[in-house]
């Protein structure tokens, strides 16, 4: 069946602009989850969803970034006035439960010039 | 201190090698404990999960010793088709995320 999916799969952008990273989580699934990983280092939560609710968002670094998950199933996280430290590579996992095992999406490497 | 170390490596082994890895946690409340296998430019996928009294599936053994605080990953007769990273992964109590070690970068020469 159809994975996590994650749009769009590259995105350079430059200092200071916006942009909305989706994910689709596979169909079902209930919590939703959003990590970033830099070069060389593992994933690092940011934020994660049980249905449409934000039940933990403690890693998301600073006021710039946000999530939503207005239906339960699709997310978009927005950062604003992105910097460069904010290139990554932005990973989607989702899971049919809280107690589920995790599926990760490719993710979305964004890089900021 | 990280919540989760690993050695970095890079671990490059012969073929037909054994290799292990270890990790540390450093919350003792922990609940759940896997190994997630990265390939380059791939997204993580769970490997196996880690159980307090070991668990093999194949060439691979997860080993858990709570009371140390670490656990382990040991690969059998390696191939070629085993090179890429390996992130050890801690639940915490009560929460539901995970957190993700560095990741250990393994190539299997041949």
């Amino acid at each position: 069946g159809a994975g996590v999916s994650q749009t769009p799969s590259n995105k350079v952008t430059e200092k200071g602009k916006y942009v909305e990273l989706r994910c689709d989580p596979i169909s079902g699934h209930t919590a939703l989850y959003w990590y970033r990983q830099s070069l060389g280092q593992g994933p690092e939560f940011l934020i994660y969803f049980q249905g449409t609710g934000a039940a933990d968002d403690s890693g998301l670094p600073n006021d710039r970034f946000f999530a939503v998950r207005p239906e339960g199933s699709v997310s978009t996280l927005k950062i604003q006035r992105t910097e460069r430290g904010d290139s990554a590579v932005y990973l989607c996992a989702s899971s049919p439960n809280i107690a589920g095992l995790k599926y990760f999406g490719p993710g979305t490497r964004l890089t900021v010039t | 201190r990280k919540e989760v170390e690993q050695d970095p490596g890079p671990f490059n082994v012969p073929e037909g090698a054994t290799v292990a890895f270890n990790c540390t946690y450093s919350n003792s409340a922990s609940q759940s404990f896997f190994w997630y296998r990265q390939d380059c430019r791939k997204e993580p996928k769970l490997l196996m999960s880690v159980y307090s009294s070991g668990n093999e599936d194949g060439r691979f053994t997860a080993q858990l010793n709570r009371a140390s605080q670490y656990i382990s990953l040991l690969i059998r007769d390696s191939k070629l088709s085993d090179s890429a990273t390996y992130l050890c992964v801690v639940n915490p109590q009560g929460a539901q995320k995970l957190v993700f070690g560095q990741g250990t970068r393994l190539t299997i020469n041949p």
